[in-house]
């Protein structure tokens, strides 16, 4: 099973507020990705890296900034929470040897009011 | 542009039926098609396929990607109300090492 953390899991919170979403994984794993997902629809990919102090924006244009300053750490922020924030957002590892899956988190649910 | 498409959006079926999901892709530089279950959270993994024409399966599901027609499907067979869930496709680009996912499957599975 894999071992991969997200934390909060419920966020209620205002406009404006500075928020971060924790992502942690102990498998030691290089590839860690951020995705954002509205009910109903497809996985967006915002946020990837290959490794420590490696990261890259995906293909959905998102205002939050990520950081990896640590293998198993890899939190995404935003600066200024607005409603049109307000989704689902999904960590997920992998290897990044070879070909194998991605292992996903829990997910953070997230409301801006 | 790249892009997964399933199809159908949604499907409601009785148990002990079959079903067949459907996922076509348009990408450059393919790597591997993958299928995952997604209930209430997170997605688990199901399938991961990267040669034509070999059936992967795993119990009542099974999977087999086309890499000439740019398909694959996901059959489950005797479905049963613990199928009920959204089934998303995935599928993983060389450079980069990214995924595009189809908007996935929603499965109803009556008792």
């Amino acid at each position: 099973e894999a071992d991969i953390y997200q934390t909060p899991r419920y966020l209620v919170i205002g406009t404006g507020k500075k928020i971060t979403l924790e992502c942690s994984q102990t498998m030691g794993h290089d590839k860690m990705y951020w995705y954002q997902q509205d009910p109903g629809m497809e996985l967006h990919l915002i946020h990837y890296s290959y490794g420590v102090n490696s990261t890259e924006k995906g293909d959905l244009s998102s205002e939050s900034t990520v950081s990896r300053i640590r293998t198993e750490h890899f939190p995404l922020t935003l600066e200024s929470a607005r409603p049109s924030h307000t989704s689902q957002y999904l960590c997920a590892s992998r290897t990044g040897t070879g070909i194998d899956e991605q292992y996903f988190g829990p997910g953070t649910r997230l409301t801006v009011t | 542009e790249d892009k997964v498409v399933q199809s159908p959006l949604s499907l409601v079926v009785h148990e002990g039926d079959t079903v067949t999901l459907n996922c076509s892709y348009e990408v450059t530089n393919f790597r591997s098609l993958l299928w995952y279950k997604q209930e209430k959270k997170a997605p688990t993994f199901l399938f991961m396929l990267t040669s034509s024409g070999i059936e992967k399966k795993s119990g009542r599901l099974s999977s087999i990607l086309d890499k000439k027609e740019l398909f694959s499907i996901l059959n489950i067979t005797a479905t049963q109300t613990g199928d009920s869930a959204i089934y998303l496709c995935a599928v993983e680009l060389y450079n980069f090492n990214k995924f595009y996912f189809g908007s996935g499957t929603k499965l109803n599975v009556k008792p």
